[in-house]
């Protein structure tokens, strides 16, 4: 069974760093296709895609916050970690922890959210 | 970066009926397009992905047919359970976007 979960603070404030750890079960992310991805969801508004790791060590990312954002694994623990520089109260979120599917296009297991809240 | 548009932004129906939910691309994604449904408080759940086949586990009443830039979702008989916002996402050049939803509320 394929399991995710976020893990990382809840409150931020602007201008920090944010940290968010994803552990995940189920499976191993130095198997050939797999693929673990972020991805936030602002309150009320529509999902954004942040950014992809690969089993190859390949990293994506979205092109409007490629300067801000890094993507790493630690295939020994099950995480990915993903860090986020210089927060602004827009970047308030739910960010979400993805499995991507046998076809790497879709998003078929998904951990259950974590809400970062950008404030002073 | 490719533009998802969905329409309508919101849909009222009544159980039973046959819905369809169209979601457009600015540019062709071939068939990369898959489709989420998402309840309140909840993470999206992939219903059909590569724009028609079906996720393991979802009702058959869900189907999703296109390519190239137009896409459509369609629930051949409403359940109460299928009262929720509903996503399109295409995939292109290492790339990843979503529409911005489709809110289905009961009539």
């Amino acid at each position: 069974q394929v399991t995710l979960k976020e893990s990382g603070p809840a409150l931020v404030k602007p201008t920090q760093t944010l940290t968010l750890t994803c552990t995940f079960s189920g499976f191993s992310l130095s198997t050939s296709g797999v693929r673990v991805n972020w991805i936030r969801q602002p309150p009320g508004k529509a999902l954004e895609w942040l950014a992809r790791i690969d089993w190859d060590g390949d990293k994506f990312y979205t092109t409007s916050l490629k300067t801000r954002l890094s993507i790493s694994k630690d295939t020994s623990k099950n995480q990915v970690v993903l860090t986020m520089t210089n927060m602004d109260p827009v970047d308030t979120a739910t960010y979400y922890c993805v499995r991507t599917g046998v076809t790497g296009t879709e998003f078929y297991s998904w951990g259950q959210g974590t809400l970062v809240t950008v404030s002073s | 970066d490719i533009q998802m548009t969905q329409s309508p932004s919101t849909l009222s129906a009544s159980v039973g009926d046959r819905v369809t939910i169209t979601c457009r691309a600015s540019q062709s994604i071939s068939s990369w397009l898959a489709w989420y449904q998402q309840r309140p408080g909840k993470a999206p759940k992939l219903l059909i992905y590569k724009a028609s086949s079906l996720e393991s586990g979802v009702p058959s009443r869900f189907s999703g047919s296109g390519s190239g830039t137009e896409f459509t979702l369609t629930i051949s008989s409403l359940q109460p359970d299928d009262f929720a916002t509903y996503y399109c996402q295409q995939f292109n050049s290492y790339s990843y976007s979503f529409g911005q939803g489709t809110k289905l509320e009961i009539k």
